[in-house]
């Protein structure tokens, strides 16, 4: 049970922004939004996380709903290294000692030249 | 810096026959420590879980086990391989106690069962 939505694949040209969107509709108020992205026969990536407000790091923003409901992972510039397969996932604050990751099937990307 | 190692890349094994996946974690101590799984044309699951030494959690019933007899040391097995147990594994770590951080993988093995 990933508690995620994503399409599964997306199109994008080299160069143009990437907007991966992702429904989480039943995500609760202390849940976390991350993303990953796996690039073929390669483990996971880390991209960038968010509970409320959007965030921004080196490699992508992150737009989160106002009712967090959904989200949208954005590529500004992308290149075609950034083909891959993005996974949104809504991760419980633990608090804790215990972390677990869900992953849904996610979305593969293909950045094309 | 933390680095994970995990070995070997790939693995062909025949059917029956014992597994033994080795994952280690360096640059960091008690790490919470993780094995997934990645059958082909489906996405990660979780298979096992640990917080500490000896202490092992299993996500899902299967035919592998997993321990940890170091702090940074997490291995994979099984007795005897099923054509099922194909796949490809992969091991993470993630900083125990914070509220939110993120999970680094290692590169995987490919296994196939013949």
């Amino acid at each position: 049970d990933a508690k995620t939505t994503q399409p599964p694949s997306m199109d994008c040209a080299e160069g143009r922004a990437a907007n991966l969107p992702c429904n989480h509709s039943t995500i609760s108020g202390n849940e976390y939004v991350y993303w990953y992205r796996q690039i073929h026969s390669q483990g996971p990536q880390y991209i960038i996380h968010g509970l409320k407000n959007n965030e921004t790091n080196e490699m992508a923003s992150l737009i989160i709903t106002e009712d967090r409901k959904s989200s949208t992972l954005i590529l500004p510039h992308a290149t075609l290294r950034d083909t891959a397969v993005y996974y949104c996932i809504v991760r419980p604050r633990s608090g804790g000692s215990n972390y677990k990751l869900t992953f849904g099937k996610g979305t593969l990307l293909t950045v094309n030249p | 810096s933390q680095t994970i190692h995990q070995w070997p890349a790939t693995l062909v094994q025949p059917v029956g026959s014992p597994l033994s996946l080795e994952c280690t974690v360096e640059g960091t101590s008690n790490p919470n420590l993780y094995w997934y799984r990645q059958a082909a044309g489906r996405g990660l699951q979780l298979l096992f879980y640990s917080v500490g030494i000896g202490q092992i959690s299993s996500e899902v019933p299967q035919n592998l086990s997993a321990s940890r007899p170091q702090d940074r040391q997490f291995i994979l097995s099984s007795k005897k391989l099923l054509l099922s147990d194909s796949g490809f594994y992969l091991c993470a770590w993630s900083v125990k106690g914070q509220l939110n951080t993120e999970a680094f993988f290692g590169q995987g093995t490919r296994l196939t069962v013949v």
